[in-house]
């Protein structure tokens, strides 16, 4: 499974974008790339997947280069509300279980 | 989607004792999966539930420690066995479901936080 390098910990301002960039070199070819949102006392949540390209919902947007070493989560305009950990995970989008790496810690402050 | 209830939402054990945990799905689901997280730490993986045969244990579970029972595809247990007060965290129950052509979404339960004294 392909290892993931993230953040330990981002600040930032409410109404703020917010990047957090992940990296994983040795992606396979059969690989997607899963985010995860966690609040304390919850389990994680799915916020986006994708392949290649940029990939986009209602709660995010999934930036991801031609070489896929590399993943970009982007949260337009964070609220209070957004402050949890995110969690960037490498695999066969599954068909194995997610192996989780450390995540993000995301503090959203007024 | 996925709807996953666990029981119990939290737990204070004795040392010694053994607790077992129940996670309820909504609907039948293939892959369903046993995490646990610790105080301020990442979820790690302790098994997968197989239906109709043995759970598969990631390194360092072992089946003494962690049985694991699956009898259908909606409903799996856990069980901690001999606690310790290291055993102290919070288990969480998750599945994996079909969300594309290609690939599956992996939900999780809201967890059970365990105590043990």
């Amino acid at each position: 499974l392909a290892k993931t390098t993230q953040p330990i910990s981002m600040d930032s301002y409410e109404g703020q974008e917010v990047n957090i960039t992940c990296s994983h070199n040795n992606i396979a070819t059969n690989d997607y790339i899963t985010w995860y949102q966690q609040f304390p006392s919850q389990g994680p949540r799915f916020i986006i997947q994708g392949y290649k390209t940029k990939v986009t919902n209602e709660v995010a947007s999934l930036f991801i280069p031609a070489d896929r070493k590399s993943s970009t989560l982007s949260l337009p305009r964070v609220s209070l509300s957004d402050t949890a950990v995110y969690y960037c995970l490498v695999g066969d989008a599954g068909n194995t279980p997610l192996v989780f790496g450390k995540g993000t810690r995301l503090s959203v402050i007024a | 989607s996925a709807v996953i209830s666990q029981k119990p939402s939290r737990d204070i054990c004795q040392r010694g004792t053994s607790l077992t945990i129940q996670c309820q799905v909504d609907s039948q689901v293939t892959m369903m999966f046993w995490y646990r997280q610790q105080p301020g730490q990442s979820l790690t993986l302790i098994a997968t539930a197989n239906q109709g045969s043995e759970a598969t244990y990631e390194s360092g579970f072992v089946i003494d420690k962690f049985p694991i029972s699956r009898p259908n595809l909606t409903f799996s247990t856990l069980t901690v066995s001999n606690m310790s007060p290291e055993d102290s965290s919070i288990y969480l129950c998750s599945v994996g479901v079909l969300a594309g052509v290609s690939y599956n979404e992996q939900f999780f339960g809201p967890g059970t936080r365990l105590t043990v004294l």
